[in-house]
C-alpha cells in the first residue's frame, strides 16, 4: 500500500513565523502536491511538484514556498504565517500519467494564532 | 478554466439504501479523467472510482459506481446499500490529461449514514 506522512497531525504557530509542513513518500511517486482544504471550498492546489528539484504553482501560491531535494519528501513552507493561513494542509504524491488516483497524507491541521 | 460543482452540501441517508451524490464539471478539453474520493471525519483522503473521458462503459468498484453522462457533463456517485461507515465528506475532482496530474476539486456533499 502506498504510505504518504506528513509530519505533524496537529500544528500550532505564531504569526510572523516560519513554518514548515513536512511530507514523505515510500512508493516512488514522481508527483507531489500540497493542497489546502477550508470549509465549502473544497481542496485548493498550493504547490506540486513533478520531479526532484522541479516545482509549479498551484492555485493559491502566494505566502508559500515548495522544496523538494529529494524524490520521497516534499516540503511546504510559510514563510511568515499568518492567520488566514489557518487550514488543514493534505500532501498527495501518484504516479505520473493522468488517470493514476492520487494518494494523500492524513493532514496537518495548522493553527496561526 | 475546469469548474467542478457539487449542489448538495449534505444529505441524509438510511442504512441499506442507495445513496447518489451529483456532480457536473466544466471543460473544453477533450480528454480528461474524474474521480471520487472519500474523506472521514479522521481526516484521511480515500480513492474510491475513476472514470476517463473516452472510457466506453460507466466505472464501478464495489458498492461505488459512476454515472458517467459525457453530453451532460455529470458524472454522478452512486453509493448502493449505504452502511454506517460510509458516512463522510464526499469529494468530485477532474483532472486534465495535459496538467502534470494536477486535480480540480469540488467543494465537496457530507453524507450521514443514519440506522
Amino acid at each position: 500500500d502506498v504510505k504518504v506522512t506528513q509530519s505533524s497531525r496537529y500544528l500550532v504557530k505564531r504569526t510572523g513565523e516560519k513554518v514548515f509542513l513536512e511530507c514523505v513518500q515510500d512508493m516512488d511517486h514522481e508527483n507531489m502536491f500540497w493542497y489546502r482544504q477550508d470549509p465549502g471550498l473544497g481542496l485548493r492546489l498550493i504547490y506540486f511538484s513533478y520531479d526532484v528539484k522541479m516545482k509549479e504553482k498551484g492555485d493559491i501560491p502566494e505566502g508559500y514556498s515548495v522544496s523538494r531535494e529529494k524524490k520521497e519528501r516534499f516540503s511546504l513552507i510559510l514563510e511568515s504565517a499568518s492567520t488566514n493561513q489557518t487550514s488543514m494542509y493534505l500532501c498527495a504524491s501518484s504516479e505520473r500519467g493522468s488517470h493514476q488516483p492520487q494518494h494523500f497524507g492524513d493532514g496537518t491541521r495548522l493553527s496561526i494564532l | 478554466a475546469q469548474k467542478i460543482t457539487q449542489t448538495q452540501p449534505g444529505m441524509f441517508v438510511q442504512e441499506k439504501e442507495a445513496v447518489t451524490l451529483d456532480c457536473t464539471y466544466d471543460t473544453s478539453d477533450p480528454s480528461y479523467g474524474l474521480f471520487w474520493y472519500k474523506q472521514p471525519s479522521s481526516g484521511e483522503m480515500i480513492f474510491l472510482i475513476y472514470q476517463g473521458s473516452y472510457d466506453q462503459q460507466n466505472a464501478t468498484e464495489g458498492r461505488y459506481s459512476l454515472n458517467f453522462q459525457k453530453a451532460r457533463k455529470s458524472a454522478n456517485l452512486v453509493i448502493s446499500a449505504s452502511q454506517l461507515g460510509d458516512s463522510a465528506m464526499y469529494f468530485c475532482a477532474m483532472i486534465r490529461t495535459d496538467s502534470w496530474g494536477k486535480l480540480q476539486f469540488g467543494a465537496g456533499t457530507q453524507v450521514v449514514v443514519t440506522p
